[in-house]
């Protein structure tokens, strides 16, 4: 089944404690991206990858990185977490490429930090 | 579920009705149109799309208009169900840049 693959989905975590939401996706697609979610602010974009080893900065990639070692992996991470980065996560992947036309997106990745 | 609708605009339909949900965007380069459906605890699905070449697209109970004059996009869902209760999201691009999202309308169906 095509699709795309989050986790956690669930996280609670203290402020400071180094964490990782891994995303992979079996469709071969070269685009992928992640976004946050929160409550009146719609989708934002964190960072988003063209292909292996590209990436560049969303709209707040603030207290984020990203590697994509992989076409099919693009991992979140998260050096130092804030209270401000409780938020639920999704990743997202595209067969066209700038990730034009139709995102695949995961089930998300609810995360709260203490 | 996920409490990811919050402040939204919320649009009650009865059931069997039409729908009709509204988005309004900004960038008159933007070229290409996107509608998605959220459900609850669930990851944005893709419902239509349409390119700015054309003013209307049908699917399966569902019609996308786009007024490029007011920069105005519709989803019309045609006798709405139960299983319609979502929260909907429009986006849009232009060349090459990311999606751009819209906050969302929630969509609840009264049976």
């Amino acid at each position: 089944e095509a699709q795309v693959t989050q986790n956690p989905r669930y996280l609670i975590t203290v402020t400071g404690k180094k964490l990782t939401v891994t995303c992979s996706q079996n469709m071969n697609h070269e685009y992928m991206s992640w976004y946050r979610q929160d409550p009146g602010l719609g989708l934002r974009q964190i960072y988003y990858s063209m292909n292996v080893e590209v990436t560049d900065k969303g709209d707040v990639p603030e207290g984020y990185k990203v590697s994509r070692k992989e076409k099919r992996n693009f991992p979140l991470i998260l050096e130092s977490p804030s209270p401000n980065q409780t938020s639920l996560y999704f990743c997202a992947s595209s067969p066209l490429p700038g990730g034009i036309g139709e995102l695949f997106f995961g089930e998300g990745s609810r995360l709260t930090v203490l | 579920g996920e409490s990811v609708g919050l402040h939204l605009p919320t649009l009650s339909v009865q059931e069997g009705d039409n729908s009709i949900i509204n988005c309004a965007y900004s960038n008159s380069a933007s070229d290409y149109f996107i509608w998605y459906k959220q459900e609850s605890g669930k990851g944005p699905q893709f419902i239509i799309d349409i390119r700015s070449n054309m003013d209307k697209r049908q699917g399966q109970r569902v019609t996308v208009l786009l007024n490029k004059t007011v920069k105005h996009l519709s989803l019309q869902i045609a006798a709405t169900q139960p299983g319609d209760s979502a929260v909907y999201f429009c986006a849009e691009n232009s060349g090459n840049t990311p999606l751009v999202f819209g906050k969302g309308t929630r969509l609840s169906v009264i049976a």
